[in-house]
């Protein structure tokens, strides 16, 4: 089975804190993915990578970077964070030529206050 | 990508009926869709899927339907059991990328389906 791991399933940090969240898969994937999930809003796409070193933004990305310096590794940063960037964050990866079969982590719930 | 939405937030039904939940989506380019199951506290977990050129596609206890002609798409659950209790989010793509190459999905804002005993 693929095995996403997010490093933390819940978050409390401050206004203005630098903020890490990690995600590993153990499925040799090519393709990982950050979102995030608010009530009423759904899962939106904040940022993906398609291969080692490789990023692209996806709808939301302000306010957020990432780093993929090895395959099974994806992380998000917040660089400040701000107490609107509270909200569950989503990782995911999928493999090459399957790409829309995306496989999800549990998720962490971050909140800034 | 345009927006996908669902046409009602909560579905309640009774064990053992089927369970239709649907979704409309905007974007008439898209041409992969995908259901998830979220159970609470777990990340969403992929159902089926169908590609735009195709109307039907069957798993097990599970069939999408497509109608392009509207922009709709539906789930049906047969026999629907309490661990089908969870969030069922729609979501599409413009591409396939069966070939590779990657791009995030654009995800409905989810229907909670509610198993009455």
């Amino acid at each position: 089975d693929v095995k996403v791991t997010q490093s933390s399933r819940y978050l409390v940090k401050r206004t203005g804190e630098k903020v890490f969240l990690e995600c590993v898969q153990d499925m040799d994937h090519e393709n990982m993915f950050w979102y995030r999930q608010d009530p009423g809003l759904g899962l939106r796409l904040i940022y993906f990578s398609y291969d080692v070193k490789m990023k692209e933004k996806g709808d939301i990305p302000e306010g957020y970077s990432v780093s993929r310096e090895k395959k099974e590794r994806f992380s998000l940063i917040l660089e400040s964070a701000s107490t609107n960037q509270t909200s569950m964050y989503l990782c995911a990866s999928s493999p090459s030529g399957r790409a829309n079969e995306q496989f999800f982590g549990p998720g962490t719930r971050l909140t800034v206050l | 990508g345009e927006s996908v939405g669902l046409h009602l937030p909560t579905l309640s039904v009774q064990e053992g009926d089927n369970s239709i939940i649907n979704c409309a989506y905007s974007n008439s380019a898209s041409d992969y869709f995908i259901w998830y199951k979220q159970e609470s506290g777990k990340g969403p977990q992929f159902i089926i899927d169908i590609r735009s050129n195709m109307d039907k596609r069957q798993g097990q206890r599970v069939t999408v339907l497509l109608n392009k002609t509207v922009k709709h798409l539906s789930l049906q659950i047969a026999a629907t059991q309490p661990g089908d209790s969870a969030v069922y989010f729609c979501a599409e793509n413009e591409r396939a990328y069966s070939g590779g190459g990657a791009d995030g999905l654009t995800f409905g804002k989810g229907t909670h389906l509610i198993i009455q005993p």
